[in-house]
C-alpha cells in the first residue's frame, strides 16, 4: 500500500536559519503530494500541493518540487521565522480518486524556530 | 464564517466507558472523515460517511462507531471495546468526494479533540 516516511522531529532551528524537512513515499501509481501544517491549538491546513512529477508547490515561503525519480517530495524554506514554529505533515493521495480516504499521512515533524 | 468545529477539545474518560465525540460541520460538504493521531505515527482512518445514513470503516474502526443522521454532524463514539483510546481524534469534510481530480484545497480539519483514559 501507499506510504510517507518523514524525517524524525523535533527540529529546532534559529531564526533566519534554512529549513529541509524531508520526505519520501511509496505508492503504486500516480499520487498527488502534499505538506499540510498543523499550528498549536489549531486543526491541518494545507501549506502547498504538487500533482505531478517536476511540479513544484510554493506558499508562505515554503517550497516542495515533486521528484519522481527518487519519490521524494521535500519541504524547504530559506529563512524561517518563529511563526513558522508548528507540526508538518507529508502527505499523499491516490490520484483521480478525490476522497479523503485515500489520503495516506506522514508522521509529522515538529519544527521549533527559536529567537 | 464556515468551518468545522469538533468539541469536546479536550476529554477524559473512566475505563469502560462510552464517549462521543461531536463533530459539526457548516460548509454544506457532503463527505465527513475521523482521523486518529498518536505520537509519532501519521493519522489514520477510523471512519468515513460520503452521504447521510451511510459510512464505512476506514483502517482501524475497531472499538468505534459513527452516525451520519444529519448532513452537518457526525459524532464519533469510542467504546468500552477500544483498548488504547487515549489519542488526539481529528475530524475533516471535503465537499465533493466524487470529483475526478484531487485537490487537497477542498479538505478541511477540525481543531481536534483530546481524549485521555484515566
Amino acid at each position: 500500500g501507499d506510504s510517507v516516511t518523514q524525517m524524525e522531529g523535533p527540529v529546532t532551528l534559529s531564526e533566519e536559519a534554512f529549513l529541509t524537512i524531508n520526505c519520501t513515499y511509496t505508492a503504486t501509481g500516480y499520487p498527488s503530494l502534499f505538506w499540510y501544517v498543523q499550528y498549536p491549538g489549531e486543526g491541518l491546513q494545507l501549506l502547498l500541493k504538487a500533482t505531478k512529477a517536476d511540479d513544484k508547490g510554493s506558499n508562505k515561503g515554503f517550497e516542495a518540487t515533486y521528484r519522481k525519480e527518487t519519490t521524494s517530495f521535500h519541504l524547504e524554506k530559506g529563512s524561517v521565522q518563529v511563526s513558522d514554529s508548528a507540526v508538518y505533515f507529508c502527505a499523499l493521495s491516490e490520484s483521480n480518486t478525490g476522497t479523503a480516504s485515500k489520503l495516506t499521512f506522514g508522521t509529522g515533524t515538529r519544527l521549533q524556530v527559536t529567537l | 464564517d464556515g468551518g468545522i468545529t469538533q468539541s469536546p477539545k479536550y476529554l477524559f474518560r473512566k475505563e469502560g466507558q462510552n464517549v462521543t465525540l461531536s463533530c459539526e460541520q457548516n460548509l454544506n460538504h457532503d463527505a465527513m472523515y475521523w482521523y486518529r493521531q498518536d505520537p509519532g505515527q501519521g493519522l489514520r482512518l477510523i471512519y468515513y460517511s460520503q452521504i447521510v445514513n451511510d459510512f464505512q470503516k476506514g483502517d482501524i474502526a475497531e472499538g468505534y462507531s459513527v452516525s451520519r443522521e444529519k448532513k452537518e454532524s457526525f459524532p464519533l463514539t469510542v467504546t468500552s471495546a477500544q483498548k488504547n483510546p487515549t489519542a488526539f481524534y481529528l475530524c475533516a469534510s471535503i465537499k465533493d468526494p466524487g470529483r475526478a481530480s484531487w485537490d487537497g484545497n477542498t479538505i478541511y480539519f477540525g481543531e481536534g479533540s483530546w481524549l485521555t483514559v484515566v
